[in-house]
């Protein structure tokens, strides 16, 4: 069966430091693997996703980048911490059926950031 | 835009009952549709999901329900349980490229009372 992890769990840090959060998928191979952000009282939002090692596509400027360096690793990364980024981030993977098939999104217990 | 809705922030049913949960989209390319649940601080778990070619998916105690006419679905939860105290999400994908793309309303938060 499939797995998802992240690490850590949660994470206090200062307003200009750095980040890295990862995400690791065990159980399937070639998976599509996304980021989310869900900020205090709001929806999903997809930060970045990932098709394959080495290919990001990003839904939303901002601060923050995502690198693929294994097929099922996932990093979230950022130079320098805003107030703005605190939130509850989520790694997600899914295996497609078909091209023209709907997908199914497995997500992970998902880190808890608070920036201060 | 918003192109998926939960239009209830929140709703409260008492155990036993039904709980209906309704989503509504705009985009007529979407045709995958799923719901979450989201229990605080942990990530979403999968229920259910439905395809366009169908208007109902039943699984267990859920069922969900497509009216792809008036671009509206529904969770029916019956009969509702405390452990059903959540957040649910509605999502759905368009076919083609890029199908693997789950577009997300902004939950409806359901409390089950016993």
């Amino acid at each position: 069966s499939q797995t998802i992890h992240q690490w850590p769990a949660t994470l206090v840090q200062p307003v200009g430091s750095p980040l890295s959060l990862e995400c690791t998928v065990e159980g399937t191979s070639n998976p599509n693997l996304y980021w989310y952000r869900q900020a205090a009282g709001r929806g999903l939002q997809l930060l970045f996703y990932s098709v394959g090692i080495g290919q990001i596509s990003s839904e939303v400027p901002q601060n923050l980048s995502a690198s693929r360096p294994q097929d099922r690793q996932f990093i979230l990364s950022s130079k320098k911490l805003l107030l703005s980024d605190s939130g509850f981030y989520l790694c997600a993977w899914s295996v497609g059926v078909g091209f023209y098939s709907g997908e199914t999104q497995y997500f992970g217990p998902g880190t808890r950031l608070l920036v201060l | 835009d918003q192109q998926v809705k939960q239009n209830s922030p929140s709703l409260s049913v008492q155990e036993g009952r039904i709980s209906i949960l309704n989503c509504d989209y705009t985009n007529s390319m979407f045709d995958y549709f799923l719901w979450y649940k989201k229990y605080p601080a942990e990530g979403p778990t999968f229920l259910i999901s439905i395809s366009s070619i169908k208007d109902k998916n039943e699984d267990g105690r859920f069922t969900v329900f497509l009216n792809k006419s008036a671009k509206h679905l529904s969770l029916h939860i019956v009969p509702s349980q405390p452990g059903d105290s959540a957040v649910y999400f509605c999502a759905a994908s368009a076919n083609g490229a890029g199908s693997y793309q789950l577009t997300f309303g902004k939950g409806t938060k359901l409390s089950v009372i016993p």
